[in-house]
């Protein structure tokens, strides 16, 4: 069954580091979506990429976080320098076009020390 | 404004009794999409089911059902027959009407824990 790749799965690094995180969307799904999670809440969405283009980044905190689909498959998410209150799971979803129902993968764990 | 509410931060059940899991939404358009999504502690989110608002009948996938009420606005996920595999978050969402991005709206969620 296809699935969302994301890596890494933990990540600890110590505040006003660079931090990256990885997503291969389901193959042939041209909508890819970033969340940020904050334990016990729903998620928030950061940016919303339709292949390689970018649909909406109103929510991305843009001083320190970027976000790219170059060749609109993988997508890369990006945070410099990390703060204390990045610490949070990011997940990746993709849908096969933006009405359809979005997967998930299993996302990034990140600890901002 | 449009919203979804989960009323129910924390439930506790029995396995092997049905759970419902309440969803109350908030849309003047009659054309909507509703999910419920499950997370485990390990933090994926997994899709379980989608009901759209045309739809005629209530969504099923093997245990779980969506018992909608478009009058009332709600869309509640039923669980028949828990396992405590089932112990996880729970999310309700919604694709907003007139929204031609597609964005979700989630909840709160609901924390859903299985007492053997």
């Amino acid at each position: 069954e296809a699935e969302v790749a994301q890596s890494p799965r933990y990540k600890i690094t110590e505040k006003s580091q660079a931090v990256a995180f990885w997503c291969d969307p389901i193959s042939g799904h041209a909508t890819l979506y970033w969340y940020r999670q904050i334990l016990g809440q729903g998620p928030e969405l950061l940016v919303q990429f339709q292949d390689e283009s970018v649909v909406d980044d109103s929510q991305l905190p843009k001083d320190r976080f970027s976000a790219e689909r170059l060749k609109g498959v993988d997508s890369t998410l990006k945070i410099q320098p990390a703060e204390l209150g990045d610490s949070a799971m990011y997940l990746c979803a993709s849908s096969l076009e933006g009405m359809e129902t979005q997967y998930f993968g299993p996302g990034t764990r990140l600890l901002v020390l | 404004a449009q919203k979804i509410t989960q009323t129910q931060p924390g439930m506790f059940v029995q396995e092997k009794e049905a759970v419902t899991l309440d969803c109350t939404y908030d849309t003047s358009d009659p054309s909507y999409g509703l999910f419920w999504y499950k997370q485990p502690s390990s933090g994926e989110m997994i899709f379980l089911i989608y009901q759209g608002s045309y739809d005629q009948q209530n969504a099923t996938e093997g245990r779980y059902s969506l018992n909608f009420q478009k009058a009332r606005k709600s869309a509640n996920l039923v669980i028949s027959a828990s396992q405590l595999g089932d112990s996880a978050m729970y999310f309700c969402a919604m694709f907003p009407p007139g929204d031609s991005n597609y964005q979700l709206i989630w909840g709160a969620g609901t924390k859903l824990i299985i007492k053997p």
